[in-house]
C-alpha cells in the first residue's frame, strides 16, 4: 500500500529557514499537500503542488517534488516562533489522501 | 466563511459503552470524509462521502464503526462497542464539489478527542 514517511522532529531558531522532507512511495500521486497542525487543531492545508512541477513558491513557502526519487520538501524562510506546529505532508493517491506521521517543528527564540 | 464543526470536543468513555460524533461541513461541500489520528501518527481516512453515498470505506473497522450522511449534509460517525485501541481523535473534514478526486483540498473540523478507559 502507500507509504509517507517524514523526520519525526526538527529543530531551529527564529529568523533561520526550515526544511521538512518527505518521502512517498505511490507514483500515481496527482498532488501533494503539505498540512500544518497546531495543538488541539485540525489540519489546515499550507499549500500543495502538481505532480508535473518541481517547484512552488508561495510567500514564505518553498516546496520542492523530485518525482524521480519520489521526494518532496516544504522551506520556510524565516522561521518565526508561531510556525512552531506538526507538518504533515500528504499524497493523494487513489483518491484518498495518505498523511506521514508528521515532524514536529520547534522554532526557539 | 464558517468552518467544519465537530461535536463534542472531547468525549471519555469505558470500553464497550457507545459513542457518536457528529459533524457539520462547509456549506455546499459534496464530499465528506472521517479520520482516525491516533497520537503520534498521522490521519488515517476511515470512510469518504460524495453527498449522501459512500465512495471509500475500505479502512472502516466495519464490525464496530459505521456512519452515515443524510440528506448529504450532516454526518454522524458511531463506534459501538468501543476499544481502548479507538482512542484517538476523530477528524472531519470537507472539499468543495467540481474537485477531481485526486484533487483532496480537503477543509478539516477542530476534532473530537475520545478517550477509552
Amino acid at each position: 500500500g502507500e507509504d509517507v514517511e517524514q523526520s519525526l522532529f526538527l529543530s531551529v531558531r527564529e529568523g533561520d529557514s526550515s526544511v521538512i522532507n518527505c518521502t512517498y512511495t505511490d507514483s500515481s500521486s496527482t498532488y501533494l499537500y503539505w498540512y500544518k497542525q497546531e495543538p488541539g487543531a485540525g489540519l489546515q492545508l499550507l499549500t500543495y503542488i502538481f505532480s508535473n512541477m518541481d517547484m512552488k513558491q508561495d510567500q514564505r513557502l518553498t516546496v520542492l517534488l523530485n518525482k524521480k526519487d519520489k521526494h518532496l520538501s516544504l522551506r520556510i524562510a524565516d522561521t518565526q516562533t508561531g510556525d512552531s506546529a506538526i507538518y504533515f505532508c500528504a499524497d493523494s493517491g487513489y483518491s484518498t489522501l495518505t498523511f506521514g506521521k508528521g515532524t514536529m517543528l520547534l522554532v526557539s527564540p | 466563511e464558517a468552518g467544519v464543526a465537530q461535536s463534542p470536543r472531547y468525549k471519555i468513555i469505558e470500553k464497550r459503552q457507545s459513542v457518536a460524533f457528529w459533524c457539520n461541513p462547509i456549506s455546499g461541500h459534496a464530499t465528506l470524509y472521517w479520520y482516525q489520528q491516533i497520537l503520534g501518527q498521522g490521519p488515517k481516512l476511515l470512510i469518504q462521502f460524495q453527498n449522501n453515498g459512500v465512495v471509500d470505506d475500505s479502512q472502516l473497522p466495519k464490525d464496530r464503526f459505521s456512519a452515515e450522511r443524510l440528506k448529504g449534509v450532516d454526518s454522524t460517525l458511531k463506534i459501538q462497542p468501543a476499544k481502548l485501541e479507538d482512542s484517538a481523535v476523530y477528524l472531519c473534514a470537507s472539499s468543495p464539489p467540481g474537485r477531481g478526486l485526486t484533487s483532496a483540498e480537503a477543509f478539516f473540523g477542530q476534532g473530537t478527542r475520545l478517550t477509552v478507559v
